[in-house]
């Protein structure tokens, strides 16, 4: 089974700062996968950014970047110079992989973030 | 438009009546999830396809609801005897194999019981 836990219910952030999501996960498999979503108020969730447990290195995509700690099994989100438009919820949810059909989505309950102008 | 579709986009129905949502899946994409969402929380797993194969339901999942996914293209979801605690968004989501499984979601089913 797996579990994520996002503690931090709102963030609040100014326009053009950097903002950091935290996500904390708990897992037995031996392979997974860690993903983000935003999800605006229209209510879609829209991917952001994938890790790998097995990735060197961190992942990366345009403003986003994922923090990734193994050892201490986190995966914080962090969005560089913030924007209006990235007020949203954000989901941080993991995929395990134990040889099975495990590939559902766990999700954590969401952090919201607020960009102020 | 090729992204992933739902209809209804709202449904309102009294308890008790039954209904039915359609997912339309990116085409190429031959993975199917539904997940349910309810306020203030992340989405919850309900089932997934592979194909036209159910792989895995989740005890979430009650003997009221069944999904089907015929020839492995569009999928529906049916909530029967609906109750007040049915209230919720119903996502679906799909992916392709391989690689990894970034899910695309549609824009959700929001159901409200009466």
């Amino acid at each position: 089974a797996q579990k994520i836990t996002q503690t931090q219910p709102g963030m609040f952030v100014q326009e053009k700062e950097a903002v950091t999501l935290d996500c904390t996960y708990d897992t037995s498999d031996p392979s997974y996968g860690l993903f983000w979503y935003k999800q605006p108020s229209s209510g879609e969730m829209i991917f952001l950014i994938y890790q790998g447990s097995y990735d060197q290195q961190n992942a990366t995509e345009g403003r986003y970047s994922l923090n990734f700690q193994k050892a201490r099994k986190s995966a914080n989100l962090v969005i560089s110079a913030s924007q209006l438009g990235d007020s949203a919820m954000y989901f941080c949810a993991m995929e395990g992989w134990s040889g099975g059909s495990n590939y559902k989505l766990t999700f954590g309950k969401g952090t919201l973030l607020t960009v102020n102008p | 438009d090729t992204g992933v579709s739902q209809n209804p986009r709202h449904k309102i129905t009294k308890r008790g009546q039954n209904v039915t949502f359609r997912c339309d899946p990116i085409s190429e994409h031959n993975r199917l999830y539904w997940y349910r969402q309810t306020l203030g929380q992340g989405p919850e797993f309900l089932t997934y396809f592979q194909n036209e194969a159910q792989l895995e339901k989740s005890r979430l999942l009650s003997d009221r609801f069944s999904a089907e996914r015929p020839k492995g293209s569009f999928s529906t979801l049916e909530i029967q005897r609906t109750e007040q605690g049915d209230s919720a968004m119903y996502l679906c989501a799909s992916s392709l194999r391989p690689g990894p499984n970034e899910q695309f979601f549609g824009p959700g089913t929001r159901l409200t019981v009466l």
